[in-house]
């Protein structure tokens, strides 16, 4: 089992619709999740941070962490064209230096 | 441009040829963390620095692999006697080792192709 597991789509919806983004992960040190975006062939964009449990929002972005669970989420609002890009969980520990990635879900967002 | 820049973008390489990447921080970031992304995967962390010195290695990097951060600015990730199994996107990121220091910044990423 990998530490973090992320469903790689594709998932494609149409504009405006609600988009659920979601991983899991067996570490239950891990402390920090982060959301990053990734446009083809480009380095991945941070998107929201979040540490420990709770919810954040952020415009648009709403960032879920569910650590009984071990379930983290990413809700989009709204969604653009734009918006269509891979998305990937990120996360790590307190004393961690680096983060463990999920494999990323492609979101394509039709007009 | 403020971010983290890397050097150079693309590079096609012939098999047992040696590449060099180069990567500039954000400029107060103490810390520097290099990636590997193949397609369809998340990246996979390789090794980080925190100033000049490389706290992390992951098993990924093999004896091929060896990085450098030489006076805790930039950094160097080197591939000797490429394989083709060594084609990637190979990424750069910086952060602060305090307070948002877990608030991590990619760069582009250099890609590399061996053939």
């Amino acid at each position: 089992q990998k530490e973090v597991e992320q469903d790689p789509g594709p998932l494609s919806v149409p504009e405006g619709a609600i988009v659920s983004l979601n991983c899991t992960y067996s570490n239950s040190a891990f402390q920090y999740f982060m959301w990053y975006r990734q446009y083809s062939r480009k380095g991945p964009e941070l998107l929201m941070y979040t540490y420990s449990s709770g919810n954040k929002e952020d415009g648009r972005f709403t960032a879920q962490v569910d650590k009984s669970s071990k379930y983290i989420s990413l809700f989009i609002r709204d969604s653009q064209p734009s918006d269509s890009a891979t998305y990937l969980c990120a996360m790590k520990g307190g004393s961690q230096g680096n983060l463990i990635f999920g494999k990323g879900t492609k979101l394509s967002v039709k007009p | 441009d403020t971010g983290v820049s890397q050097n150079p973008r693309h590079k096609i390489t012939k098999r047992g040829q040696n590449v060099t990447f180069r990567c500039d921080p954000i400029s107060e970031h103490n810390r520097l963390y290099w990636y590997r992304q193949t397609l369809g995967q998340g990246p996979e962390f390789l090794t980080y620095f925190q100033n000049e010195a490389q706290l992390e290695k992951s098993r990924l990097l093999s004896d091929r692999f060896s990085a450098e951060r030489p006076k805790g600015s930039f950094s160097t990730l080197e591939i000797q006697r490429t394989e083709q199994g060594d084609s990637a996107m190979y990424l750069c990121a910086s952060s602060l080792s305090w307070g948002a220091g877990n608030t991590i910044y990619f760069g582009e990423g250099s890609w590399l192709t061996v053939v």
